[in-house]
């Protein structure tokens, strides 16, 4: 079967410490993306990757890098620079730039 | 003041009401996109639409350009719609998007 996939579902880890949601997917999409979503806000972006090697920051992207090394997998990584990491993260593909995303099911970090 | 605004915020309606969750926004669209949001929070995209309407099942949506407005409606709705559902835009000129910050629907046996 077909699409993207987010692990852990749920993940804690103590201020300070970097953390790296993995995002993979199997649908031959060339963009990718990572999403934030807060309680009340619209999801806003973080990083976004057309093409493999290449990536964009989009609104939000202080305190967080990506790599994108090869077409099915974006990770993300929260670094102990982001000063309110604990949110719901969620990840993203298309065909191309901007058309029909596919989500994946998310992962919900917790920094204690 | 968002770019794009969603209502209503929260839902709440009896099984096999019809139902209409509203979105506005203020930016030149490529597309509008309306997508749902489990309580586990996987999202599905519902409709992708830069014209007219879209349906499929029991759900409809309509997207009226001039006025930068767009409906979501669910007929015949049932427990099994109770989600978030989110409405989200593809900006022209610049491929970025932007998302509403959802409405809530309950839909109550």
């Amino acid at each position: 079967d077909g699409g993207i996939t987010q692990s852990p579902k749920y993940l804690f880890r103590k201020e300070g410490q970097n953390v790296t949601l993995s995002c993979e997917q199997n649908l031959n999409h060339d963009a990718m993306y990572w999403y934030r979503q807060d309680p009340g806000q619209g999801l806003r972006l973080i990083y976004y990757s057309q093409i493999v090697n290449d990536f964009q920051k989009g609104d939000i992207a202080e305190g967080y890098s990506v790599s994108r090394e090869k077409k099915e997998s974006f990770p993300l990584t929260v670094t102990s620079a982001q000063k309110n990491p604990t949110a719901f993260y969620l990840c993203a593909s298309s065909k191309w730039a901007y058309n029909e995303q596919f989500f994946g099911p998310g992962t919900r970090l917790t920094v204690l | 003041k968002n770019e794009v605004e969603q209502s209503p915020q929260n839902l709440t309606a009896q099984e096999g009401e019809f139902i209409t969750i509203n979105c506005s926004y203020s930016v030149g669209i490529s597309a509008l996109h309306w997508l749902q949001q489990h309580p586990g929070g996987g999202i599905v995209s519902l409709f992708m639409l830069s014209s007219g309407k879209k349906k499929h099942g029991r759900l409809i949506a309509t997207i009226n350009i001039q006025e930068k407005h767009s409906s979501l409606h669910i007929t015949a709705s049932h427990p099994r719609d109770s989600a978030v559902y989110i409405c989200a835009v593809g900006v022209d000129n610049n491929n970025d998007m932007r998302f509403g910050a959802g409405t809530r629907l309950t839909v109550k046996p």
